[in-house]
This record gives C-alpha cells, structure tokens and sequence, in this order.
C-alpha cells in the first residue's frame, strides 16, 4: 500500500516569496491534515480536510497561509508571502475516518526555509 | 485545555540497554485516547500505539511495553533490549472526544549507541 506522498522534500526561498506543498493520501483516505513542526516543537494542526471540507483551520493564519483539497483527494498548502518564522517542517497525513481515536499516517514532510 | 510533556528533551544508551520515555498529560475530559509515534531521520512520523482512557491495561509488543497510569496522567514506553534502529524522536500525543485535534508533546530524541 502506497503511504503519504509529499512534494517538493525540501524548498528554500527569500522571505516576501510564495511557496506552494503537494500532498496525496493514502488512496480511500477520508481526512487530510497538514502540520507544522518547527525544529524542537511536536507538529501543530494548521488545518483538517474530511474530503473537500475544512473541519478545522483555527490555527492557519488565513492571513499569509492557504490550504484547498479539490475533489477530496490531493491537496495544496500556499504560503503567501513568507515570513523567517515559517521555516519549518510541514506534515501532511491522512486517516480514514475523522474522531478523536483516529490513526493518523504521515508523509516524509517538506522542509522549508526561509531567507 | 489540554497538554502533553515530554520532561526528556535527549536520551542517550548504550545498545542492548532498556530504556523508558516519560509522558504527562493533561486534560478536563473523562474521555480521551493516547498515542506514541516515532520520527525516525527520514522525517515521517510512524504510529506506534494508541489507548483510550477507559483501558489501563498494560501492553506489551516485541521489545515495545507502555505503561498508561490514569492516577498519575503518565503513558511512559519503555523499550527492551534497545537496538540501533530505534534511535529516533519519539512523540507523545492526546486528543479527546471534546477537542479532537491531536496535541503533541515537544518530543524525545532518543539515540542508541552501538
């Protein structure tokens, strides 16, 4: 079984530039989440797909970052403009259903830095 | 609110030794589930082991043991017979029926030294 695909696996840019990340999840994956792990913190939820509907985006600041998933599958987190303090590892993972019990499955990440 | 330490920022052993990582947690709900998951150096982080509140029963898999003690908010791992392919960062992590979104503790970089 394929696991999280992730795209690009590292990214450098200036700050004021624009980023964009590719997930796919695991094929039947209802929910998609992306993550944000800066070096030494545990992950932070940035935002919670289940299929093309956001369930949770409370901790995304919606004013630089933004996050669709068309048709409930493959989606796209966008950073515009970055900031130094967007350097970090982002997550993307998925899990069959959505509860608090679920399993989730992670990708390998994207790790950006920002100039 | 609800909140997960991890007091063992690095933990360093000599291969073949047991080891045990430390979890706290804290939250208001009667109903919640707990998670261990490794990061190893590829990045990705893998699912270890989840249990809910209502099962304190201990657990054992392979060399893998957790211990879950509701009296003291504690979900510790302990490893057995440590082998060079655990070293990794491990995470704690708790979410609950009222807030789902899992909450990660700040990790534990664990390094077994051959």
């Amino acid at each position: 079984e394929a696991g999280v695909a992730q795209s690009p696996r590292y990214k450098i840019i200036e700050k004021r530039q624009s980023v964009a990340f590719w997930c796919n999840p695991i094929s039947g994956h209802a929910t998609l989440y992306w993550y944000q792990q800066i070096l030494g913190q545990g992950p932070k939820l940035l935002i919670q797909f289940q299929n093309n509907g956001v369930v949770d985006d409370s901790q995304l600041p919606k004013d630089r970052f933004s996050a669709e998933r068309l048709k409930g599958v493959d989606s796209t987190l966008k950073i515009q403009p970055a900031k130094l303090e967007d350097s970090a590892v982002y997550l993307c993972a998925s899990s069959l259903g959505t509860g608090a019990g679920e399993k989730l499955f992670f990708g390998s990440g994207t790790q950006l830095s920002v100039l | 609110a609800q909140k997960v330490t991890q007091a063992q920022t690095e933990i360093s052993v000599v291969e073949k030794e047991d080891v045990t990582l430390d979890c706290v947690y804290e939250t208001r709900d009667t109903t919640y589930y707990l998670f261990w998951y490794k990061q190893p150096p590829s990045g990705e982080l893998v699912f270890l082991i989840r249990r809910n509140s209502f099962d304190e029963q201990n657990e054992i898999s392979g060399r893998y043991s957790w211990n879950f003690q509701k009296s003291t908010s504690s979900f510790n791992f302990t490893i057995t017979a440590s082998q060079v392919v655990d070293s990794a960062v491990y995470f704690c992590a708790l979410s609950n029926f009222g807030n789902e979104k899992l909450t990660f503790g700040t990790g534990t970089r664990l390094t077994i030294i051959p």
